[in-house]
């Protein structure tokens, strides 16, 4: 049974870069996509970004300027870097998977849900 | 971008009563592309249904999903105890990929 596992500071400075990695276990990292939620105190979820096993990324235009993702297939690991980041980045960030999806009207594969999420690592914002 | 738009805000029920979850989208989606996920305090969200109307695995059959177009339902025939949290819709697009809806509350009456 797959597990994701989030870890990284719990507090980070502003104007600084929040950097975070999720360790996949129990499966292989191949033949997903690999996501970032975030959710502030009280709030809802907000989508930060995935990338392929193959490193192909895909970002929430709000906050691409500021966020890379990459993946570390040898260690079986993925990771976030949020850089610049202000009190309004205070939240739980977690980590999910993205399975392969076959749409059978279009024939075509699609990564559109999220099977598998790690439980979650509160980041404070503060100086 | 998509907007998805959630109602109620809260709904009040007792167990055994049955949970009616509406999603709205801005534009019409596919229904291929649309999710709903529980929420308990403290906790990650689980994905319940995909594709709409597709139960994840291990989720109970008292959990349905269905519509199509903009309006999109999840039900839940029989509330249990562990089923008072709060539900987010999600959908796919094009930019961004991912938008969740703002969630509803299912609390206890």
């Amino acid at each position: 049974q797959v597990q994701l596992q989030e870890s990284g500071p719990g507090l980070v400075k502003p104007s600084e870069t929040l950097s975070l990695t999720c360790a996949v276990s129990g499966g292989s990292i191949s033949n997903f996509h690999w996501s970032w939620v975030r959710q502030p105190p009280g709030k809802g979820l907000e989508w930060i970004g995935y990338i392929s096993y193959s490193g192909s990324t895909t970002y929430n235009p709000s906050l691409k300027s500021r966020v890379t993702i990459s993946v570390d297939t040898s260690k079986n690991q993925f990771s976030l870097q949020l850089s610049a980041v202000t009190a309004a980045d205070t939240a739980v960030y977690y980590c999910a998977r993205v399975p392969p999806y076959y749409d059978i009207l279009t024939g075509r594969y699609y990564y559109a849900y999220m099977d598998v999420w790690g439980k979650g690592t509160t980041v404070t914002v503060s100086s | 971008e998509i907007v998805l738009t959630q109602s109620p805000g809260t709904l009040s029920l007792s167990p055994g009563e049955r949970a009616t979850l509406s999603c709205r989208a801005s534009q019409s989606i596919s229904s291929s592309f649309v999710a709903w996920y529980q929420q308990q305090p403290g906790q990650a969200p689980r994905l319940l249904i995909y594709a709409a109307s597709s139960r994840a695995t291990g989720i109970p059959d008292r959990f349905s999903g269905s519509g199509s177009g903009t309006d999109f339902t999840l039900t839940i025939s029989r509330l249990e105890p562990e089923d008072f949290a709060v539900y987010y819709c999600q959908q796919y697009g094009d930019s961004p990929p991912f938008t969740f809806g703002p969630g509803t509350k299912v609390d206890i009456k």
